[in-house]
């Protein structure tokens, strides 16, 4: 069994358009994050949920929504997406803040 | 200027060699994350430490705080150990993690 699961590992579209990136942990953590990986593989971090509460939001355009219907999910909403919004999607979960991380594989998003 | 700094960016090492790998940050920290990225893609921990050393096979980190420096080290380095390793920290007063720009480790048989 995946630890942390996203889904889907691959998207592309086009711009203007409204997509979503699913993630689940079945590690029983309280805290759940989204990072992203740039062209330069730089990783930042975007959102950190702890069971189900936003408690970080970085400088992310409104435009990317995170939603936790459960502290097992994190999914992340991306309306009217721009060229820049390319790049690979992370996935994490950790028993605590901080705490040891388990990523998921990554979603790789390219937008035409 | 990114508070946490990576040397060496890439090092390309004889299979059996000894790797250094050194991270540096600028303020307190309630703790540092070792990170290893493979050439597929997927991020894995290695490490997660707030004193001393931890030693897991053949990967070792170190911490000292005073000097605000990491070490990861891997000793009889193999082919498979090539991927990109990243320090990141959390810093005290700022819970988020914030990373390094990553090390390219390519190990040559």
């Amino acid at each position: 069994d995946t630890a942390v699961s996203q889904t889907p590992k691959y998207l592309v579209t086009q711009m203007g358009n409204d997509k979503s990136i699913k993630c689940e942990q079945n590690l029983g953590h309280d805290t759940m994050y989204w990072y992203k990986q740039d062209s330069k593989k730089f990783l930042k971090i975007m959102f950190s949920y702890n069971n189900k509460e936003l408690i970080i939001n970085e400088t992310v355009p409104n435009r990317f929504s995170p939603k936790s219907p459960d502290k097992a999910h994190l999914n992340l909403h991306i309306n009217s997406l721009e060229l820049g919004d390319s790049a690979v999607y992370f996935c994490a979960s950790s028993p605590r803040d901080p705490g040891e991380l388990f990523f998921g594989e990554g979603s790789r998003l390219t937008v035409l | 200027k990114n508070e946490v700094e990576q040397s060496p960016q890439n090092l390309t090492a004889q299979e059996g060699e000894f790797i250094t790998i050194n991270c540096s940050y600028s303020v307190g920290i309630s703790a540092l994350h070792w990170l290893q990225q493979h050439p597929g893609g997927g991020i894995v921990s290695l490490f997660m430490l707030s004193s001393g050393k931890k030693k897991h096979g053949r990967l070792i980190a170190t911490i000292n705080i005073q000097e605000k420096h990491s070490s990861l080290h891997i000793t009889a380095s193999h082919p498979r150990d090539s991927a990109v390793y990243i320090c990141a920290v959390n810093y005290f007063g700022n819970e988020k993690l914030t990373f390094g720009t990553g090390t390219r480790l390519t190990i040559i048989p």
